[in-house]
């Protein structure tokens, strides 16, 4: 069964600086999805970004990107210029390309943004 | 808007109650999700409905019932439910086939059992 550890309980940033979340997942699978997803006070998960695991380019969003390490299992998510909207938990995930399969979520990391 | 409507959005309920949470998508994905958020804990999915079969029920007590009428539509009906049941419950949708899609979330249900 695939795993996701997100080993930062909580961070924080200053406002305009850049931070990093890490994320480090376990499977046997070899095309797969993963993803970032936001939830701010307002509750609502929200897709940041999305990375398939047989694309070596890095994806970014805006001022999202992620460093994605295949043979290190690894997914981390660098916000740059960091915003007071920012702040929020933030959870890694990962998907199997295999019908059926549910997403299997990281236990999350808080994230504050310091003015 | 966010494709995923879910209502209440708070509910109390003392133990003796039987209550309804209601999702709804109008997004045309053939699977729906419910999950519990408690604090300090990982996300824990409870049920999965896909094409409005029940395919997964993580060992949820009796006291949670789901109903999935329509590919739009599924409720998580409660009753007699502990303190212990108070949490966020998150529904969410997502287009089986098509993992690069990812879930879309509801803005959940704060639940608190009295």
């Amino acid at each position: 069964a695939q795993t996701v550890t997100q080993s930062q309980p909580e961070m924080s940033v200053q406002e305009a600086e850049t931070v990093t979340l890490s994320c480090t997942y376990d499977t046997s699978e070899s095309d797969y999805y993963l993803f970032w997803y936001k939830q701010p006070p307002s509750r609502q998960m929200i897709l940041v970004i999305r990375q398939e695991a047989y694309k070596q380019q890095n994806a970014t969003e805006n001022r999202f990107s992620v460093n994605f390490q295949k043979a290190a299992k690894s997914f981390s998510l660098k916000i740059s210029d960091s915003q007071l909207g920012d702040a929020a938990m933030y959870f890694c995930a990962y998907r199997s390309t295999n019908y059926g399969q549910n997403f299997v979520f990281g236990p999350g990391t808080r994230l504050s943004v310091l003015p | 808007e966010t494709g995923v409507t879910q209502t209440p959005r708070h509910l109390v309920m003392g133990m003796t109650n039987k209550k309804s949470l209601k999702c709804e998508q109008h997004l045309g994905h053939n699977a729906m999700y419910w999950y519990k958020q408690s604090a300090k804990k990982p996300l824990e999915l409870m049920f999965v409905y896909s094409l409005e079969e029940r395919v997964e029920n993580n060992s949820v007590p009796s006291r949670f019932s789901p109903e999935c009428p329509n590919s739009s539509h599924l409720f998580l009906h409660l009753h007699t439910l502990q303190p212990e049941d108070s949490a966020l419950y998150l529904c969410a949708s997502s287009q089986e086939g098509r993992a690069s899609y990812g879930y879309t979330f509801g803005s959940g249900t704060r639940l608190t059992v009295v």
